[in-house]
């Protein structure tokens, strides 16, 4: 069974300063796909980045970077100077290998920016 | 215009009525999903579909139903609503026919806010 824990359910930090959402993942699967979603106060969710099981290069977008150890199956999201329109509900997703091509999200972790 | 559209954007309804929420996209994806979002549970899955013929179960089907209308159409029905069905609803949708890796990716309609009182 897959299974996507986000240990820290609320984060609080101030504005400028940097934070890292922590991401760890279960699977029996030797490929699989990993992702990021954020959910802002009004509700809507947005995709933020997809990554390969088979590629452990971290990336960078901008303000916002992953981390993706497949030794430790983690897979963390770090924002740099941290913005009030950072603050938000980011769920981390694993996508199961096959045809169904379903994902099993995270509990999510709220994040607060404060001025 | 949004790609994922769902109706209603917020529904209050009683116990034992039946409710239907539906969901449109002009993405031309053929898969669409349905989950529902609970305080500090996060996304699970109701049902999923393939196409218009292949309807599966996801993890928490219990109590609901669906119908793929059109590939472009998919509602959620609550037969009998009962109270612990108040939560957020989102319907998504993804493409099969990208390149492997981006076929997982979901895309999410804006949700609809329903309580059963």
């Amino acid at each position: 069974a897959q299974k996507v824990t986000q240990a820290q359910t609320e984060i609080s930090v101030v504005e400028k300063e940097d934070v890292t959402l922590d991401c760890v993942y279960e699977t029996r699967d030797t490929t699989y796909y990993l992702f990021w979603y954020k959910q802002p106060p009004s509700g809507e969710l947005v995709f933020l980045i997809r990554r390969n099981s088979f590629d452990e290069q971290n990336e960078i977008s901008g303000r916002y970077s992953w981390n993706f150890q497949k030794s430790t199956s983690s897979f963390n999201f770090t924002i740099t100077a941290s913005q009030v329109v950072d603050s938000a509900v980011y769920f981390c997703a694993l996508g199961k290998s096959g045809s169904a091509r379903q994902l099993t999200f995270g509990s999510g972790t709220q994040l607060t920016v404060l001025p | 215009d949004a790609d994922v559209t769902q109706t209603p954007r917020n529904r209050i309804t009683k116990t034992g009525k039946r409710i239907m929420l539906e969901c449109s996209q002009t993405k031309g994806h053929d898969r669409m999903y349905w989950y529902r979002q609970d305080p500090g549970l996060g996304l699970r899955l109701i049902y999923y579909s393939f196409d218009v013929k292949d309807i599966n179960k996801g993890e928490i089907s219990d109590g609901y139903s669906v119908s793929r209308q059109a590939q472009a159409k998919f509602s959620l029905s609550l037969e009998s609503a009962i109270p612990n069905q108040t939560a957020l609803y989102f319907c998504a949708t993804s493409d099969s026919n990208r390149r492997q890796a981006s076929s997982y990716e979901q895309y999410f309609g804006p949700g609809t806010r329903l309580t059963v009182t």
